[in-house]
């Protein structure tokens, strides 16, 4: 079965930190990736998404993610933190087969930045 | 592109009562789905539909618990009878080509 894992529940850095929010996921064939951003009180908003092509892949407020097949990890990345960045982080995991695209969600990881 | 509307965005009822939950996808996506977001269980899928037709339902709790989608851009998803432990945050969220976009989220509180 899909599985997706987010090794950190809770980072804290401060603004101007660097991040790298770790996503392993389990599945045997091809899948889809994706990270989503929840900010406090808000929905789920699409961050950025890799479907095939060049692994790394640059989303939305200087996201980037990078795809390593053989280690099965999307890991999520930003040179410099903001105070607004403050939020919940989910990464996703579909199979570009199953109908629908049926989403598998990690625990997701909260980001606090201090000021 | 008005994006997945949700209503109502909150609501607060007492034990017992019924809940409906409503759904307005974006139009022209084919695949509608209902999560469920608490502290304790993080995201929850509960039921998925393809073109109108209910696709996987495992992740529906209980039969208290029933969703449907009677057209293309519009989906239901109720609770009766309705307990605390309902309370969360339900999110409707729509799809095309493998990317699913979220609502805005119904806030329940039951007491």
């Amino acid at each position: 079965a899909q599985s997706v894992s987010q090794h950190n529940h809770h980072v804290i850095l401060s603004e101007a930190a660097s991040l790298e929010l770790g996503c392993n996921y389990s599945y045997g064939g091809t899948v889809n990736l994706f990270w989503y951003v929840q900010y406090p009180g808000q929905h789920l908003q699409l961050l950025l998404k890799y479907f095939s092509g060049d692994p790394l892949v640059k989303g939305i407020k200087g996201f980037e993610a990078e795809f390593i097949k053989s280690k099965f990890s999307f890991n999520l990345r930003k040179p410099s933190v903001q105070w607004s960045d403050t939020a919940e982080y989910f990464c996703a995991v579909n199979s570009p087969y199953n109908q629908g695209g049926k989403l598998i969600f990690g625990q997701g990881t909260e980001l606090s930045v201090k000021p | 592109d008005a994006g997945v509307i949700q209503s109502p965005r909150h609501e607060v009822t007492e034990m017992g009562q019924e809940v409906t939950l409503r759904c307005k996808p974006i139009s022209g996506h084919n695949s509608l789905f209902w999560y469920r977001q608490t502290m304790m269980r993080g995201l929850e899928l509960l039921i998925y539909f393809n073109n109108n037709v209910p696709i996987d339902d495992s992740g529906m709790p209980e039969d208290r618990f029933s969703a449907k989608m009677p057209n293309a851009s519009f989906s239901t998803l109720k609770i009766q009878p309705s307990e605390p432990r309902d309370s969360a945050v339900y999110f409707c969220a729509s799809d095309r080509e493998n990317t699913i976009y979220f609502g805005e989220g119904s806030w329940l509180t039951v007491v």
